[in-house]
């Protein structure tokens, strides 16, 4: 099975810039993505890394160690509409399912 | 087609009582997915489909669950003899087989058994 790990919560201010990190422990790894889920609503995609190294999207940026089995996510320029928590999930070779963490609950003050 | 959508979004039911949910993946999607989510928690597969074959299932989903997709369009996923254990949110996500294969996610269904 897949074993991933997330920090359960952090607080910024508005403006600012947070990373939030994930590792993980699989076999057969075949990409790592991040959610946005806000409370109570789906999970909406934010980004996906298969190859190491950073993607950059708007505000926010992944970015994908596969010989540490580690992600981190950052984003910019925090709004009060980014509070929502961060769930990342990796796929592995042959199953489709997504192996999902807990998910680190950002939240953002003024 | 904007997105996947779920029905109903609410489920209250009493233990012991049978439930079932509705999802329609995004129209050219061949693959759907159900998962549930408990509070805290992330979402936790349950079973998929790809068109109107289940190909793999979770040891999560019981013998009181069961999961169709007739046509491979929509699907429902049934619970029959709820318990309180039950109450979550299910989540169903499509997909198309090819690429990255991004997941994108219907809004859920929660149900609360009590």
């Amino acid at each position: 099975g897949q074993n991933i790990d997330q920090p359960t919560e952090m607080t910024a201010t508005e403006g600012a810039i947070v990373q939030i990190n994930c590792t993980y422990q699989t076999s057969g790894f075949n990409g790592l993505f991040w959610y946005q889920q806000h409370a109570g609503e789906a999970p909406t995609f934010l980004s996906y890394n298969v190859l190491d190294g950073l993607e950059e999207k708007g505000r926010f940026s992944s970015f994908l160690s596969r010989s540490k089995g580690y992600s981190y996510l950052l984003l910019k320029e925090l709004q009060m509409k980014d509070s929502a928590s961060y769930l990342c999930a990796v796929i592995i070779y042959g199953n489709n399912r997504l192996a999902f963490g807990k998910g680190n609950q950002v939240v953002v003050i003024p | 087609d904007t997105g996947v959508s779920q029905d109903p979004r609410h489920k209250i039911t009493k233990r012991g009582q049978n439930v079932t949910f509705r999802c329609d993946p995004i129209s050219e999607h061949n693959r759907l997915y159900w998962y549930r989510q408990t509070l805290g928690q992330g979402p936790e597969f349950l079973t998929y489909f790809q068109n109107e074959a289940q190909l793999e299932k979770s040891r999560l989903l019981s013998d009181r669950f069961s999961a169709e997709r007739p046509k491979g369009s929509f699907s429902t996923l049934e619970i029959q003899r709820t318990e309180q254990g039950d109450s979550a949110m299910y989540l169903c996500a499509s997909s198309y087989s090819a690429g990255a294969e991004t997941q994108y996610f219907g809004p859920g269904t929660r149900l609360l058994v009590l």
